[in-house]
């Protein structure tokens, strides 16, 4: 089975930190993606990468900025942390146009 | 504009009751649609998808879904639910050209005893 593996399950960073979470991938996928969760807002994408070095934005990048330099790792970067990117964040990944996503179990964050 | 809507936010189902979670789609391509479920604190998992062909998915965990073009759905359907599917599921669509699914807000299921 495919593995998607978040570093972290919950941070606790301080408000105007700069903030890294990282993805890793173990099937080679090209695809991958940031999406944060929220109560009653359901998933919201921030970023995606087809390809090593690629970024697309997605609906809420504002805040927010990406990094792929190897396949298997897409990281998130809070540039300057604030309190209302509290949230979980879920990183996925995929082969192909007909595969379904493979999501890591999620980070989530506190901004203080 | 494309969207996915779960019109229920919060279902209870009593145990061994059949449970159908609704989803309506709003898409201007031939949409593939998924659906997934969330335990609480953990990530998504795929429960089923659909691409073309038959329009009944049979998914995991005693899952299946009915695509209905004429409707815009894709509703989740299981006989008989167990304390084990109280979770959160994600109705959520994408296309041919591989573009990033767009999820619904989720509908959280209770399972009674």
């Amino acid at each position: 089975d495919v593995k998607v593996t978040q570093s972290s399950r919950y941070l606790v960073k301080r408000t105007g930190e700069k903030v890294f979470l990282e993805c890793v991938q173990d099937m080679d996928h090209e695809n991958m993606f940031w999406y944060r969760q929220d109560p009653g807002l359901g998933l919201r994408l921030i970023y995606f990468s087809y390809d090593v070095k690629m970024k697309e934005k997605g609906d809420i990048p504002e805040g927010y900025s990406v990094s792929r330099e190897k396949k298997e790792r897409f990281s998130l970067i809070l540039e300057s942390a604030s309190t209302n990117q509290t949230s979980m964040y879920l990183c996925a990944s995929k082969a192909g146009t007909r595969s379904g996503y493979t999501f890591g179990s999620g980070t989530r964050l506190t901004v203080v | 504009a494309q969207s996915v809507t779960q019109p229920d936010i919060h279902i209870t189902v009593s145990e061994g009751a059949s449970l159908e979670l609704r989803c309506n789609y709003s898409y201007g391509a031939t949409p593939y649609l998924f659906w997934y479920v969330q335990s609480p604190g953990q990530g998504l998992q795929l429960l089923l998808k659909y691409f073309s062909g038959d329009t009944l998915v049979q998914g995991i965990k005693g899952f299946e879904a009915e695509f209905k073009r004429s409707q815009s759905s894709f509703n989740l359907r299981k006989p008989s639910v167990h304390w084990s599917d109280a979770a959160e599921y994600f109705c959520a669509v994408g296309d041919q050209a591989g573009t990033a699914l767009i999820f619904g807000k989720g509908t959280t299921l209770s399972v009674s005893s």
